[in-house]
């Protein structure tokens, strides 16, 4: 069983630049989840894809945006990338059921740099 | 809207000694899932332990434990024996059940760093 994988490992973008993460998620599953973590901080939800959808999203800017393809891999994106960006993203994948807890299993994360 | 909080930055225990840490968190839900994940420096977030809030006996895997305290809201981290390879940042987080407007998403606390010393 092939666990949740990211690419790329680091990265470091100037502000005002775009940039594309990628995320593969484990056999089996359907949903992947992407989460933002500052420097000393806990994991904030950025958004959820659900076959090819956006199924939630937190209190993130437009310019954060997503896909999910048929194979359930996502992208994420972030567009006119500001110093504050700088962060670790985290990408989840689960197979949710309803009214179960959505494990949730994570990749080793992109480090994103802005300078 | 559901918060987490852990306010404990940093804690530090001796090998094979005992060490607890604290989280509290707010909803207005009596269902949902509360869950520690320990993220070593190798940032892979790992699963260690889970509860669900339905459930009133403590979890426990190995020498992880919790205590679970539903009225004060409140979950703690036991870690017994602590190993050398215990090291790692741990967050506590809650997740409601799938359905209605619930979609899953992880809410998490700020994190306590655990420093295992030899």
């Amino acid at each position: 069983e092939t666990g949740v994988t990211q690419s790329p490992t680091h990265l470091i973008k100037t502000r005002g630049q775009q940039v594309t993460l990628r995320c593969s998620s484990q056999s089996g599953h359907n949903t992947v989840s992407w989460y933002q973590q500052a420097l000393g901080q806990g994991p904030q939800f950025i958004f959820q894809y659900y076959r090819e959808e956006e199924n939630g999203r937190g209190n993130f800017p437009p310019r954060f945006s997503g896909l999910q393809f048929p194979n359930y891999s996502s992208e994420l994106n972030v567009n006119a990338l500001e110093l504050d960006d700088s962060a670790l993203y985290l990408c989840a994948s689960s197979f949710p059921t309803s009214g179960s807890q959505n494990e949730q299993f994570f990749g080793p994360g992109t480090r994103l740099t802005v300078l | 809207a559901q918060t987490v909080t852990q306010s404990q930055p940093e804690m530090s225990v001796q090998e094979a000694e005992t060490v607890t840490l604290s989280c509290t968190y707010d909803t207005s839900e009596s269902n949902y899932y509360l869950f520690w994940y320990k993220q070593p420096p190798s940032r892979q977030m790992i699963l260690v332990i889970r509860q669900e809030a339905y459930k009133q006996q403590n979890a426990t895997e190995n020498r992880f434990s919790v205590n679970f305290q539903k009225a004060a809201k409140s979950f703690s981290l036991k870690i017994s024996d602590s190993q050398l390879g215990d090291t790692a940042m741990y967050f506590c987080a809650f997740i409601l059940p799938l359905g209605g407007t619930s979609y899953g998403k992880l809410t998490f606390g700020q994190g306590t760093i655990l420093t295992v010393h030899p």
